[in-house]
């Protein structure tokens, strides 16, 4: 059935280590996101992509990075650079073709820095 | 401002209460209106869009008033599987499609 899946559902990384976080979905959306939320707090958007090939920049996008080689993936990499990368990394897709249209969650990925 | 603002609660409540949630937005442009559920530990899903009509869905009510530019959502007869984070969720038209979650209010059904 049609969805989108993140893996791997938990994940621990050394200090250091850059880490890749997975992301598919076959909605056939156009767009897909990336947020991080920490414990208690609302959602923040780290990376965004309308169209294969191209992303944009969330509100707090240092220390992440995204590739859109296909529109059904959307990988994000956590670098060493991210001070505090431990947090709930949830991924998100939607349609572009009409303004109702809204977001479908991921079941996200817990990261843990040891 | 924030541009979406929720009382983060937490809302404690007996079963089978009413309860009442706003959210105020600050972009007049704003177009779309949503509630999502998240509960502890998971992802958020989509409860209800909003009408400029009001909408309902079962015990759930959902009001968008363009004028105050708030929406509010209205949990009838509370169950104990209504606790979690209810966020409020806008999109607006600016250089694009752009969408703003709220942070979330906290409901806590109690038996």
């Amino acid at each position: 059935d049609g969805g989108i899946t993140q893996s791997p559902k938990y994940l621990f990384r050394k200090e250091g280590q850059n880490v890749t976080l997975s992301c598919e979905q076959n909605l056939n959306h156009d767009a897909m996101y990336w947020y991080r939320q920490d414990p208690g707090q609302g959602l923040r958007l780290i990376y965004y992509s309308q169209i294969v090939n191209d992303f944009q920049k969330g509100d707090i996008a240092e220390g992440y990075s995204v590739s859109r080689e296909k529109k059904e993936s959307f990988p994000l990499t956590v670098t060493s650079a991210q001070k505090n990368p431990t947090a709930f990394y949830l991924c998100a897709s939607s349609s572009l073709s009409n303004p109702t249209d809204t977001q479908y969650f991921g079941p996200g990925t817990r990261l843990t820095v040891l | 401002r924030k541009e979406v603002e929720q009382d983060p609660g937490p809302f404690n409540v007996p079963e089978g209460a009413t309860v009442a949630f706003n959210c105020t937005y600050s972009n007049s442009a704003s177009q779309s209106f949503f509630w999502y559920r998240q509960d502890c530990r998971k992802e958020p899903k989509l409860l209800m869009s909003v009408y400029s009509s009001g909408n309902e869905d079962g015990r759930f009510t959902a009001q968008l008033n363009r004028a105050s530019q708030y929406i509010s959502l209205l949990i009838r007869d509370s169950k104990l599987s209504d606790s979690a984070t209810y966020l409020c969720v806008v999109k607006s038209r600016t250089g694009g499609f752009k969408t703003i979650f709220g942070a979330g209010t906290r409901l806590f059904v109690k038996a």
